[in-house]
């Protein structure tokens, strides 16, 4: 399996719901991403784990709460979410993180749509 | 700051010209520059990086530091190219910054 995916494609929920993105991958990757992407702007890093520890926060509001339960799995976690955090959310994955020797490739996910009514 | 630009938001061209998607960016290290891509209904996948200094599908891009830029080239377009292209720096050990991204169509 070389690929990373994500469930569901597709989420509306309402501000005072409580939901979860979930990603996976097979590939042993060690690494994993969640990005923000709101309409017709570039892909935002909000979290990075790294060996299933959350090692990057970007400033992102406590009503994003990311999980990492093992090296295949993360997730996300929403809560009292406002309109504007409607968006497709990414999640990517890597072998390893960039050190003195080599640069590991981002794998994405198609993503999540979700929208907050 | 560490940023990416990519000026063109839209970029059309017919096919068999010469293509160029211009990205220039400001950092203060030694810097790790990428191309990503995004086909209609695909996900975002990684076109190229400079480290790597090859090329795929026909595209090449060479990092000049002088002029801080890292163009995406190539020399006779395909309507398969029409896609969204995203120029990206690596920031520190896991960060990646994305410019504003290039909308390229290519017409018959």
């Amino acid at each position: 399996d070389t690929e990373v995916t994500q469930t569901p494609k597709h989420l509306v929920m309402g501000m005072t719901n409580k939901k979860s993105l979930k990603c996976e991958q097979h590939m042993g990757h060690r690494a994993m991403y969640w990005y923000k992407q709101k309409a017709k702007k570039p892909p935002e890093l909000m979290f990075v784990y790294s060996y299933e520890k959350l090692s990057i926060n970007e400033s992102v509001p406590s009503r994003f709460s990311p999980e990492c339960p093992n090296s295949s799995l993360l997730n996300l976690h929403l809560h009292a979410l406002q309109p504007e955090d409607s968006a497709l959310y990414l999640c990517a994955s890597s072998q390893g993180i960039r050190d003195r020797f080599r640069s590991y490739e981002q794998y994405f996910g198609p993503g999540t749509r979700l929208t907050v009514t | 700051a560490q940023r990416v630009t990519q000026p063109e938001k839209l970029l059309s061209v017919f096919k068999g010209a010469p293509v160029e998607l211009k990205c220039n960016y400001s950092y203060s290290g030694s810097p790790e520059l990428f191309w990503y891509v995004q086909y209609s209904r695909q996900r975002l996948q990684l076109l190229l990086r400079h480290i790597s200094r090859e090329s795929i599908k026909g595209f090449t891009a060479d990092l000049n530091k002088g002029e801080t830029s890292f163009h995406l080239k190539k020399p006779f377009a395909q309507e398969e190219d029409s896609a969204m292209y995203y120029c990206a720096l690596r920031k520190g050990a896991q960060k990646l910054v994305f410019g504003q991204g290039t909308r390229l169509t290519i017409n018959p």
